[in-house]
């Protein structure tokens, strides 16, 4: 059973440029969640979606940042015109049903480097 | 709101030795709290997690933590510290809407032989 699948690993984009991010949950689960890692620092959540709804983006930057969880394919986070600050490792977690004692299964990570 | 600290960012010991790794939290409501470990350059994996069933929680490779609500702590422990164990643990609690995890922002964990 294939765990959260993350891509790309490793992404380099330069100032002023687009970056996507694709997740795709374990199989099953239809629940996934966002979250930044800054160097330093824990986790910090940006975006809860279920198929097609964004449910929590209370942790989203409210520009240049946006999520979606179509009803086929992974869930993207892109963030437009990216800047500096928006190098860190990126993971997302998807789980099978939505409550507070669900395990949040992690993906590895996309590494993104704003030059 | 909830919330969790982690005491201590750097933990070293020797191999053999016991693993105490601290975490307190603080909530208005009960707490779901869970520990997660990170190996280098990898995702998060799930070590144990408390949800009201039991106070002392059992998770994987010979980890436990016990839930002390008057301390409002929940700390991480192992009897004997392997090499394999080098790597950054997370404690985190769950929001009361259950919609995300809050996470503490880690502990290092170093093993010497």
């Amino acid at each position: 059973n294939a765990g959260v699948m993350q891509n790309p690993r490793h992404l380099v984009r330069r100032r002023g440029q687009e970056a996507r991010l694709r997740c795709s949950p374990m199989k099953g689960h239809s629940h996934v969640y966002w979250y930044r890692q800054l160097p330093e620092e824990g986790l910090k959540f940006m975006v809860y979606l279920q198929k097609e709804n964004i449910i929590d983006e209370s942790g989203m930057p409210k520009e240049r940042f946006s999520a979606e969880f179509p009803k086929e394919g992974p869930s993207i986070l892109r963030i437009q015109q990216v800047v500096r600050g928006d190098s860190a490792a990126y993971f997302c977690a998807s789980s099978q049903d939505q409550s507070v004692t669900d395990t949040q299964y992690f993906g590895p990570g996309t590494r993104l480097t704003v030059l | 709101a909830q919330s969790v600290t982690q005491l201590g960012s750097h933990v070293s010991v020797s191999e053999g030795a016991l693993v105490l790794l601290r975490c307190n939290y603080s909530s208005s409501v009960p707490p779901y709290l869970f520990w997660y470990v990170q190996y280098p350059n990898q995702g998060l994996q799930l070590l144990l997690k408390y949800t009201s069933a039991a106070t002392l929680v059992k998770g994987i490779n010979g980890f436990e933590a016990e839930f002390k609500k008057s301390e409002t702590s929940f700390h991480l422990t192992k009897p004997s510290a392997h090499m394999s164990d080098a790597a950054e643990y997370f404690c985190a609690v769950s929001n009361q809407a259950g919609t995300a995890l809050i996470f503490g922002k880690g502990t290092t964990l170093s093993v010497s032989s």
